[in-house]
């Protein structure tokens, strides 16, 4: 089942702060977070595997909600360089490792 | 995180003809290796699992007869589109799944073209 995300599209200026959400109508394996910049292959940001857990490196960060339905990106004080098009992707219980992506999140940042 | 290529990075083909794209896992043997399509401002796609010595498995919708994956060794799988057509114009993404969380990584894309 393809998650949710929203906002589709961010506009903000450096320093500002943002936050993606990620949801499901079901309880999520796990949570997989992407960034992708235009004509790039998408990057790994950070996996969440545990209802309730936080995590974050560096200005961005993630949550997974105890029901394990919903998780939400924070990116704090912005930078430019945080530009670029967002992805959460939800893992599998059968263990067959494929991910399977939301519609991305796309994020402009305004110098 | 593992290091992925992808040849070619862009290709140009006219309709009819089938192109070849592979996807090299360059420090990481890789039994697992799946293939993304995206299309402009859209999602991934997951197209196909590419599993080594074995078939590949087929997402729902998606022709095996026509794109055809080959898995022959733990650090290359192939893509071939068959007789390509305007509408498989596209950005095709290659990824591997890492360790200990499964997190993917992903190769640099190959944007085909179908003139």
């Amino acid at each position: 089942q393809q998650p949710v995300q929203s906002p589709q599209a961010v506009i903000l200026r450096e320093g500002e702060d943002a936050v993606i959400n990620c949801s499901s109508s079901k309880a999520l394996y796990s949570v997989h977070w992407y960034r992708q910049k235009h004509g790039e292959a998408p990057v790994f940001l950070m996996i969440l595997l545990k209802g309730g857990e936080q995590k974050g490196h560096d200005k961005i960060s993630a949550s997974f909600n105890e029901k394990k339905q919903q998780s939400s990106l924070y990116l704090t004080a912005s930078q430019l360089s945080y530009s670029g098009t967002y992805f959460c992707g939800t893992g599998q219980p059968n263990r067959d490792d494929k991910i399977i992506f939301g519609k991305g999140t796309r994020l402009h940042i305004l110098p | 995180g593992a290091v992925v290529s992808q040849h070619p990075s862009w290709v140009i083909c006219k309709s009819g003809t089938s192109v070849k794209i592979e996807c090299r896992s360059l420090d990481f043997q890789a039994t697992t290796m799946f293939w993304y399509r995206q299309f402009p401002k859209q999602s991934l796609m997951l197209m196909a699992t590419s599993n080594e010595g074995s078939k590949a498995t087929y997402e729902q919708g998606v022709e095996k007869d026509k794109f055809l994956i080959n898995h022959a060794s733990l650090t290359l799988s192939t893509l071939t589109v068959t007789s390509a057509h305007p509408e498989d114009s596209s950005f095709y993404i290659c990824s591997l799944t890492g360790s200990p969380y499964n997190e993917q990584f992903f190769g640099p894309g190959t944007r085909l073209t179908v003139l």
